[in-house]
């Protein structure tokens, strides 16, 4: 069964630019969640879609957005990108969503910077 | 490989020997934890998980002992192995939420 995969790997924008990115769940996981992981911030979560819906939002201003399509693939975009974006992007997949009922499988994320 | 995490807490250890790394975590209401391992250049890859009715867990090579008085987790690696290096990270979960409160994590460095 193949992993959850993200694209691009690698990716560097400059600052007010905007990008997205994609990430596709391990087959039959119905829940995408998304984090940023930076040193000095550690993981941080974005949000959670399940079912194309977005269940759950973290804290982060809304140049963050995603969305989830029916094939349970997600995207998220940032616009107007700024310096402190930068960061690797790390989605999870899970069958049900809800850490407590099965563990979330990352994906190898993609490292974005802003220059 | 990438460097995930410039500012974290560093455990050295010589292959063979066994390593614990700990982690407090901050509310009592907690009653999931998992420990996740991440190599350079790679996403989390789950370890093991414990519930909050349990106190000790075992897996391969891997034990978690989770003291709910002073909310304090911890990862015991018997054996450790140069394979073993990388980020650990444990993350808190109370029941229906979809959300984990990761902690910083402690980067285990395993010398041949």
């Amino acid at each position: 069964k193949a992993g959850v995969t993200q694209t691009p790997r690698y990716l560097i924008k400059t600052r007010g630019q905007q990008v997205t990115l994609s990430c596709s769940p391990i087959s039959g996981h119905r829940s995408v969640s998304w984090y940023q992981q930076t040193p000095g911030q550690g993981l941080q979560f974005l949000f959670e879609y399940f079912s194309e819906t977005q269940r759950n939002k973290g804290n982060f201003p809304g140049r963050f957005s995603g969305r989830q399509f029916s094939n349970s693939r997600s995207e998220m975009n940032v616009s107007t990108l700024e310096l402190g974006d930068s960061a690797l992007y790390l989605c999870a997949s899970s069958l049900e969503g809800g850490v407590s009922t099965g563990e979330l499988f990352f994906g190898e994320g993609s490292r974005l910077t802003v220059l | 490989g990438e460097s995930v995490g410039l500012h974290l807490p560093t455990l050295s250890v010589q292959e063979g020997d066994n390593s614990i790394i700990n982690c407090a975590y901050s509310n009592s209401a907690s009653d999931y934890f998992i420990w996740y391992k991440q190599e350079s250049g790679k996403g989390p890859q789950f370890i093991i998980d414990i519930r909050s009715n349990m106190d000790k867990r075992q897996g391969q090579r891997v034990t978690v002992l989770l003291n709910k008085t002073v909310k304090h987790l911890s990862l015991q690696i018997a054996a450790t192995q140069p394979g073993d290096s990388a980020v650990y990270f444990c993350a808190e979960n109370i029941g229906g939420s979809y959300i984990p409160t990761f902690g910083r994590g402690t980067s285990l460095i395993v010398h041949p």
